[in-house]
């Protein structure tokens, strides 16, 4: 089994609004990234968890805050967005460092339109 | 220079054609290549992964790597009207570090 699994699909949120998207995978991977894409742009990397601890932050805007609850969740926190950051939300997640495998498993995504 | 570079098409062929899809990278420490098929609106899929230099096959498709002229291939044979959809590259160069993906080649096979 190699499904990463996010909730909502779809969300339309307010600019005041404070929501969270969710992200589970239960394939004992302990990497697990958030990636921001686009209309026809490649997916643009936001966070990196490894082992549970955040390891990469992109210089992301503190609007955006991430949360690893364990090795198997992964959550991203949204507050007081703007209209720029509609986007798809992508997690993904892979084996993690000290392992052979790189290769990184994407969810359907969030569609995330703020209003 | 960005790190890996894909040309984005569109790229259109006719049914049944064998399609080329291909990437340079500059970063001589990548050692791990990825190929993930996109549908619209959908998470990105992985089609194909190798390690280093060398071929890996499966089914209608084929990934090449030359590490020595920092070139990535993805081959389809008889390519299929479900073809359709952006190819991404991607590289990284250890385990647990993050992807860079090239910009993605949008394909359209025609029936």
């Amino acid at each position: 089994d190699t499904e990463v699994t996010q909730t909502p699909k779809h969300l339309v949120m307010g600019m005041t609004n404070k929501k969270s998207l969710k992200c589970e995978q239960h394939m004992g991977h302990r990497a697990m990234y958030w990636y921001k894409q686009k209309a026809k742009k490649p997916p643009e990397l936001m966070f990196v968890y490894s082992y549970e601890k955040l390891s990469i932050n992109e210089s992301v805007p503190s609007r955006f805050s991430p949360e690893c609850p364990n090795s198997s969740l992964l959550n991203l926190h949204l507050h007081a967005l703007q209209p720029e950051d509609s986007a798809l939300y992508l997690c993904a997640s892979s084996q993690g460092p000290g392992t052979a495998n790189t290769e990184a498993f994407f969810g359907q995504g969030t569609r995330l339109t703020v209003v | 220079q960005k790190e890996v570079e894909q040309d984005p098409g569109p790229l259109s062929v006719p049914e049944g054609a064998i399609v080329s899809l291909n990437c340079t990278y500059s970063n001589s420490a990548f050692q791990y290549f990825m190929w993930y098929r996109q549908y619209s609106r959908k998470g990105p899929e992985l089609l194909m992964y190798t390690y280093s230099s060398g071929n890996k096959e499966d089914g209608r498709f084929t990934a090449q790597v030359d590490k020595s002229s920092k070139y990535i291939s993805l081959f389809i044979r008889d390519s299929q009207p479900s073809d359709s959809a952006t190819y991404l590259c991607a590289s990284n160069n250890q385990a647990g570090t993050a992807l860079i993906f090239g910009k993605g080649t949008t394909l359209s096979v025609s029936s």
